[in-house]
């Protein structure tokens, strides 16, 4: 069965920093695109990143751009989410989710780990 | 940014409805659009992927059409499972956007 599970979520200080795992089992990590999409409560479904299953191409949502890395480690089928200058609107549940559809920019997203709660506040 | 807007935002409705959901395009992404339910609580789960490719496992109630602008997801006769919210996504072109979202509920 295909799985992918977050962890990492906690409450992080305005400016701080917190690192986002993804573990995933079930399928070829190494062959897949890789994703982060977030949802701040009660609101809708925001991409975030992208990576391509070698790492070599690599997506940012403006919103994120210069403060969140994402990273892999296919020996570790894990997927990473390196957020740092965090602000109160970086508040969400994140969701890692495995890419599919061909090149890095046309994916969709199939399936969606079970989501990590990220609160950002003093 | 290419916008996605679906409409309705909320719907109510009964067992056994045909619920159509629409999803429009602020550019022509061709076929590059793909349908989520979200249950509370729950991450989202794909539905149809590339306008109107029914995932595996997803019953056949579920269906998708449209492309270029303009697309919609329909329930042909609605279930008490089917009582969730519903996203579309394009991915004509990063940065990849959703829809607002539209809540399906009991009428």
């Amino acid at each position: 069965e295909v799985q992918l599970l977050e962890s990492g979520g906690d409450l992080g200080q305005p400016g701080g920093s917190l690192r986002l795992s993804c573990a995933a089992s079930g399928f070829t990590f190494s062959s897949f695109a890789m994703n982060w999409v977030r949802q701040a409560p009660g609101k809708g479904l925001e991409w975030v990143s992208s990576i391509t299953s070698s790492g070599s191409i690599i997506f940012y949502a403006e919103s994120v751009r210069g403060r969140f890395t994402i990273s892999r480690d296919n020996s570790k089928s894990t997927l990473f989410l390196q957020m740092n200058s965090l602000r109160a609107d970086d508040t969400a549940v994140y969701y890692c989710a495995r890419g599919l559809g061909g090149n890095l920019g046309r994916n969709w997203f199939d399936p969606w780990g079970q989501g990590t709660l990220v609160t950002v506040s003093s | 940014d290419i916008q996605m807007t679906q409409s309705p935002p909320s719907l109510t409705a009964s067992i056994g409805d045909r619920v159509t959901i629409t999803c429009r395009a602020g550019q022509s992404i061709s076929s590059y659009l793909h349908w989520y339910q979200q249950k509370p609580g729950k991450a989202p789960k794909l539905l149809i992927y590339a306008a109107s490719t029914l995932q595996r496992g997803v019953p056949s109630r579920f269906s998708g059409s449209g492309s270029g602008t303009d697309f919609t997801l329909t329930i042909t006769s609605l279930q008490p499972e089917d009582f969730a919210s519903y996203y579309c996504q394009q991915s004509y072109s990063p940065p990849l956007t959703f829809g607002q979202g539209t809540k399906v509920e009991v009428k």
